[in-house]
């Protein structure tokens, strides 16, 4: 199966910097890779899909890239609500696996 | 707003099967793809599998030997069971939807934990 590797861990940034997030495949998952917003207690939100696609109700701030085995969210400027877990998956091969996760603090 | 939910019992003994049930609200069950994921402590999330409306389903074959998966298109709602549970599968279970079988899953649930133990 292919092993999704994020980093950093844990990312601590201040509220108006940015944020730069990688999401490594073991082998290419072309664009089917989605990144995913999880807040403690709620329900994980869908952020990014095919790699670059912003879905509904998510700002401009967040921004996704890449394609193969290499990919990258962005967030251009942090607000007190960003600050969360993101964790990529992808889609392209069964069994569909996900990254570890990205905490990203305060 | 489609709106998930999560049912069923906090606590499985081992050896039992572990039932859940997800309810799926403003919107319908048909025409998508209906998925269980789960996340032990600690750990990464893990795709147990999916069914589609109709029937059809995909498991992870790593969990393959011990997963049922249904869906009752009359209460809007779709269900896993887990056979021979053991403490590894102590883990919170989410449920989710996607518009196809290779998709992102748009909509979750916010996951319920569920415990083995005696």
């Amino acid at each position: 199966e292919i092993v999704l590797t994020q980093s950093p861990a844990t990312l601590s940034v201040s509220p108006g910097e940015r944020a730069t997030l990688s999401c490594r495949a073991s082998q290419s998952v072309t664009s089917n890779l989605a990144w995913y917003q999880h807040k403690p207690g709620q329900a994980p939100r869908l952020l990014i899909y095919g790699a670059s696609t912003r879905a509904t109700g998510f700002p401009a701030t967040f921004s996704g890239s890449g394609s193969g085995t290499e990919f990258t969210l962005t967030i251009s400027s942090l607000q007190s609500e960003d600050f969360a877990v993101y964790f990529c998956q992808q889609y392209n091969n069964w069994p569909v696996t996900f990254g570890g996760g990205t905490k990203v603090e305060i | 707003q489609v709106q998930l939910q999560e049912s069923g019992p906090g606590l499985v003994k081992p050896s039992e099967t572990l039932s859940l049930t997800c309810t799926v609200s403003g919107g319908s069950i048909r025409l998508y793809y209906w998925t269980w994921i789960r996340q032990p402590p600690g750990k990464g999330l893990e795709w147990i599998g999916y069914i589609f409306y109709s029937g059809d389903t995909n498991y992870n074959p790593s969990l393959k030997s011990r997963v049922t998966m249904s869906v009752d298109m009359s209460k809007n709602q779709f269900s896993l069971k887990l056979s021979s549970v053991t403490a590894a599968d102590t883990a919170v279970y989410y449920c989710a939807r996607a518009a196809s079988a290779a998709a992102a899953w748009d909509y979750w649930g916010q996951g319920t934990l569920v415990t083995v133990s005696s």
